[in-house]
């Protein structure tokens, strides 16, 4: 069956823009998490998602970072005025128990 | 907060030899654990996981053993292949409701023919 998938694989952008990545969970995943995984800090929790619930925000490490579901289903993750210290790989994992399934991740570089 | 600790370095060995990678986790309950692999430009994968005292994962010839005494969690392979290098991630599962990955810091593993 299809797994996670997200887009784009590879994004380049300029500092200061805005930027979107998305997400697409396996199908009937109610969890959704989006972690970040760069050379200085390895892989972080970013947030999650659990059906209609309220998301658990607390690793994004700023307010330029927000994230939303719909449907529970898709999700995407936004990063407003981009810094360059935001360059790293985003990875996006669904889960129905316990395992987490990963995508492909997209790989985020702030010129 | 929960967090875990990779032996620092990348690690190369010969096929054939016998693989270890340290892990040691903090927490303050009673976590899972596991171990996911990253071959190159690939996803992370799950390898194996454990999730109660003295439980052993394993699979594709690798083991880990979740030890509370130590609160360890190595991982351990008789015979490496060359398609075992990759990179390589200790984690254990947050208990407090959202079950979120803490992750070590990853060892790059190099088989060499």
């Amino acid at each position: 069956g299809a797994g996670v998938s997200q887009s784009p694989s590879n994004k380049v952008t300029e500092k200061g823009k805005d930027v979107e990545l998305r997400c697409d969970p396996i199908s009937g995943h109610t969890a959704l998490y989006w972690y970040r995984q760069s050379l200085g800090q390895g892989l972080e929790f970013l947030i999650y998602f659990q059906g209609n619930s309220a998301p658990d925000k607390s690793g994004l490490p700023s307010d330029r970072f927000s994230a939303e579901r719909t449907g529970g289903s898709v999700s995407t993750l936004t990063i407003q005025r981009t810094q360059q210290e935001d360059s790293a790989v985003y990875l996006c994992a669904s889960s129905f128990r316990a395992e987490q399934f990963f995508g492909p991740g997209t790989r985020l570089t702030v010129l | 907060g929960d967090s875990v600790t990779q032996m620092e370095g990348p690690v190369t060995l010969s096929e054939e030899a016998f693989l270890t990678i340290n892990c040691t986790y903090t927490a303050t309950g009673y976590p899972s654990l596991f171990w996911y692999v990253q071959y190159p430009g690939e996803g992370l994968q799950l390898l194996l996981k454990a999730t109660k005292a003295d439980d052993k994962g394993s699979n594709k010839g690798f083991e880990a053993t979740y030890r509370k005494e130590t609160t360890s969690f190595h991982l351990e392979k008789g015979s490496v292949q060359v398609s075992d290098s990759a990179v390589y991630f200790c984690a254990l599962s947050d208990q407090h409701g959202n079950n979120r990955l803490a992750f070590g810091k990853g060892n790059q593993v190099v088989v060499i023919p």
